[in-house]
């Protein structure tokens, strides 16, 4: 079964930093770009930040760019966000998911930027 | 950046009923499109990628349509089920975007 499973969320305070991962089982992992997508306390979806199945390109949101930095470890079958300099308008629930049509979503993790 | 518009961003809907909802690309996007379904408290689930391709184990009563700027998600007979906020989403170009939603409950 494709699966993806974050981990990492939680409180922290403006200007913290904080680094999320992303395990997935099921699939052969190197072989797909992987995206973050975070939405916040009842508004929508946003795409955050991806990266190739190489890991070779990356690419982010304006909100986040300089900020934010996407990696994976294809042996470790595992996607990170590594997230500096977090603010109050970062709190959401981070989703990881599968490919650029985002053909499967983990269950999300939650982050909670609060002084 | 290309934008996604949708329309409506609510409707109320009876059981049964056909259903339909429009998604609108600022420029292009071929038709690399996808739909997804949310429900509260829950993470987004695939139902549609490339504007028409059914997405496996989702059932054929969603259907969608368009190429270019103009797509439609059409769910055929309205279940108790599918009460929940629809999001239209490009992967032609970056940044990848997403619709703003369109919720859809009981009337």
């Amino acid at each position: 079964e494709v699966q993806l499973l974050e981990s990492g969320g939680g409180l922290v305070q403006p200007g913290e930093s904080l680094r999320l991962s992303c395990a997935a089982s099921g699939f052969t992992f190197s072989t797909y770009d992987m995206h973050w997508v975070r939405q916040a306390p009842g508004k929508g979806l946003e795409w955050v930040s991806g990266i190739t199945g190489s890991g070779g390109s990356t690419y982010y949101a304006d909100s986040v760019k300089g900020r934010f930095t996407v990696s994976r470890d294809n042996p470790k079958n595992t996607l990170y966000l590594q997230m500096n300099s977090l603010r109050a308008e970062d709190a959401a629930i981070y989703y990881c998911a599968k490919r650029g049509y985002m053909d499967v979503w983990g269950e999300g993790t939650t982050v909670t930027v609060s002084s | 950046d290309i934008q996604m518009t949708q329309s409506p961003s609510s409707l109320s809907a009876s059981v049964g009923d056909r259903v339909t909802i429009t998604c609108r690309a600022s420029q292009g996007i071929s038709n690399n499109l996808a739909w997804f379904q949310q429900k509260p408290g829950k993470a987004p689930k695939s139902l549609i990628y490339a504007a028409s391709s059914l997405q496996s184990g989702v059932p054929s009563k969603f259907s969608g349509s368009g190429s270019g700027t103009d797509f439609t998600l059409t769910i055929s007979s309205l279940q108790p089920e599918d009460f929940a906020t629809y999001y239209c989403q490009q992967y032609n170009s970056y940044p990848l975007t997403f619709g703003p939603g369109t919720r859809v409950d009981i009337k």
